[in-house]
C-alpha cells in the first residue's frame, strides 16, 4: 500500500542555518503531496502542497519539488528562525477518493538562536 | 477564517469508561477525520465521515466507534477506555477533494489520559 517515510528526527539548528528535511513516498500514480506543520500546542496545518510530477510548492520560505525520479518530496528553507520550531508532517493523498491522507513519522525541528 | 473546534484540549479518564470526543467544523464540508498521533508513528486513521449518517473504518478503528448525526459535527466514541488509548487525539475535515485533493484542516487536538 501507500506510505511516507520522513528523516527521523530531531533536528537542532541555529537561527539562519539551511534546512532540510526529507521525504519520500510509494505509491501507485501520482498522488498530490503535502508539507503540514505542528506549532506545540495547535492541530496541523498545512504548510505547502504539489499535485503533480515536477510542481513547487511553496509558503512562509519552505518550499518542496515533487520529484517522480526519485518519489520524494524533501522540505527546504533557506534561513530558518526560532518561530519555525516545530514538527512537520509529509503526507500524499491516498487513492481511492474522500480525500484520505497518509502521514509520515513527523520530524520535530527545533531552532536555537 | 475557518474553524475546527474539538471539545477538550486535556481529559483524563478511568480504565473502563466510556470516552466522548466531540469535533465541529463551521465550514460546511462533507469529509471529516478522527486520528490518533503517537509519537514515532505520526498520524493514524481511526475513523472518517463523508456524510452524514455515513462512516468508514481507518487503519485503526479497533476500539472505537464514531457518530455524525449532523454535517458540522463527528463525534469518536471509546466504548471502553484501556490505557493503550492514552494519546493525542485530532480531528480534521475537508471538502470532498477534486482530482488533486483539498486542504484537511485539523482541530487543536485532545490530549487523552486513561488512567
Amino acid at each position: 500500500g501507500n506510505s511516507v517515510t520522513q528523516m527521523e528526527g530531531p533536528v537542532t539548528l541555529s537561527e539562519e542555518a539551511f534546512l532540510t528535511i526529507n521525504c519520500t513516498y510509494t505509491a501507485t500514480g501520482y498522488p498530490s503531496l503535502f508539507w503540514y506543520v505542528q506549532y506545540p500546542g495547535e492541530g496541523l496545518q498545512l504548510l505547502l502542497k504539489a499535485t503533480k510530477a515536477d510542481d513547487k510548492g511553496s509558503n512562509k520560505g519552505f518550499e518542496a519539488t515533487y520529484r517522480k525520479e526519485t518519489t520524494s518530496f524533501h522540505l527546504e528553507k533557506g534561513s530558518v528562525q526560532v518561530s519555525d520550531s516545530a514538527v512537520y508532517f509529509c503526507a500524499l493523498r491516498d487513492a481511492g477518493g474522500y480525500n484520505k491522507l497518509i502521514f509520515g513519522a513527523g520530524t520535530r525541528l527545533a531552532v536555537h538562536p | 477564517d475557518v474553524k475546527v473546534t474539538q471539545s477538550s484540549r486535556y481529559l483524563v479518564k478511568r480504565t473502563g469508561e466510556k470516552v466522548f470526543l466531540e469535533c465541529v467544523q463551521d465550514m460546511d464540508h462533507e469529509n471529516m477525520f478522527w486520528y490518533r498521533q503517537d509519537p514515532g508513528l505520526g498520524l493514524r486513521l481511526i475513523y472518517f465521515s463523508y456524510d452524514v449518517k455515513m462512516k468508514e473504518k481507518g487503519d485503526i478503528p479497533e476500539g472505537y466507534s464514531v457518530s455524525r448525526e449532523k454535517k458540522e459535527r463527528f463525534s469518536l466514541i471509546l466504548e471502553s477506555a484501556s490505557t493503550n488509548q492514552t494519546s493525542m487525539y485530532l480531528c480534521a475535515s475537508s471538502s470532498p477533494g477534486g482530482g488533486h485533493g483539498d486542504t484537511q484542516y485539523f482541530g487543536p487536538g485532545t490530549r487523552l489520559t486513561v488512567l
